[in-house]
């Protein structure tokens, strides 16, 4: 994998449900990952900064997972809501201060 | 503490013209990052300054171009403007680079 690469594009999910998506990356000269959250009309926030193999970080209902050996990380959100309707973004920290971010996973939550 | 502040929130700008858009980051932070995001495409790095020092640059033509001063402060050049300049251009601030963002509002440039 040479860019960073996140699935599905998109996914809708009924209330009350939980659901997954997956960032994929190149796991040579791994430095970090972060997730953000991004709603429309306002600025992407940081969720997660995860470094070390095996992380696991969780935010309420929100967690994620890192492997850096086969290069990909989770993000899970348990108990989906309306207001967790947004684009969720991958960066992965290549070389020295350059982050690549991926083209974001969209989910919109149905009440 | 304030966030990031771009300035202005929104820019038309006619083809062949050139634009500056500035970035304040959060007090205290460094390093200062510029992205640009079209319709279809990721974030896509433009370059990153810390302490005045551009550090790294992203695959963008010489038009692109950026600088900080003291106080942290950036500002993006975009010269010659061109239609497909038309973007979200976001500023993003951090302690020292590596150790997570903060972004502002952006600037939305359209180029007629």
């Amino acid at each position: 994998i040479l860019n960073v690469e996140q699935s599905p594009q998109s996914l809708h999910v009924q209330e009350g449900d939980s659901t997954n998506f997956t960032c994929s990356f190149p796991s040579s000269n791994f430095y970090a990952l972060h997730w953000y959250r991004w709603e429309t009309a306002k600025s992407p926030e940081a969720l997660f900064v995860m470094t070390l193999n095996g992380d696991e970080k969780k935010k309420g209902r929100i967690s994620a997972t890192l492997n850096t050996k086969e290069g990909y990380s989770y993000l899970y959100i348990k108990g989906s809501q309306p207001e967790d309707s947004a684009t969720y973004l991958c960066a992965r920290l290549s070389g020295t201060y350059k982050y690549i971010f991926g083209t974001g996973t969209r989910l919109k939550v149905l009440a | 503490k304030a966030g990031v502040t771009q300035t202005p929130r929104y820019l038309i700008k006619t083809r062949g013209q050139q634009v500056t858009l500035s970035c304040s980051p959060i007090s205290g932070h460094r390093s200062v990052s510029w992205y640009q995001q079209t319709p279809g495409q990721g974030l896509q790095f433009l370059f990153e300054y810390f302490s005045e020092t551009q550090r790294n640059k992203g695959n963008f033509p010489g038009r692109f171009s950026g600088r900080q001063f003291s106080n942290s402060r950036s500002e993006m050049n975009v010269s010659t403007l061109e239609l497909g300049d038309s973007a979200l251009y976001l500023c993003a601030s951090s302690l020292e680079g590596s150790s997570g963002y903060t972004f502002g509002s952006g600037t939305r440039l359209t180029v007629v």
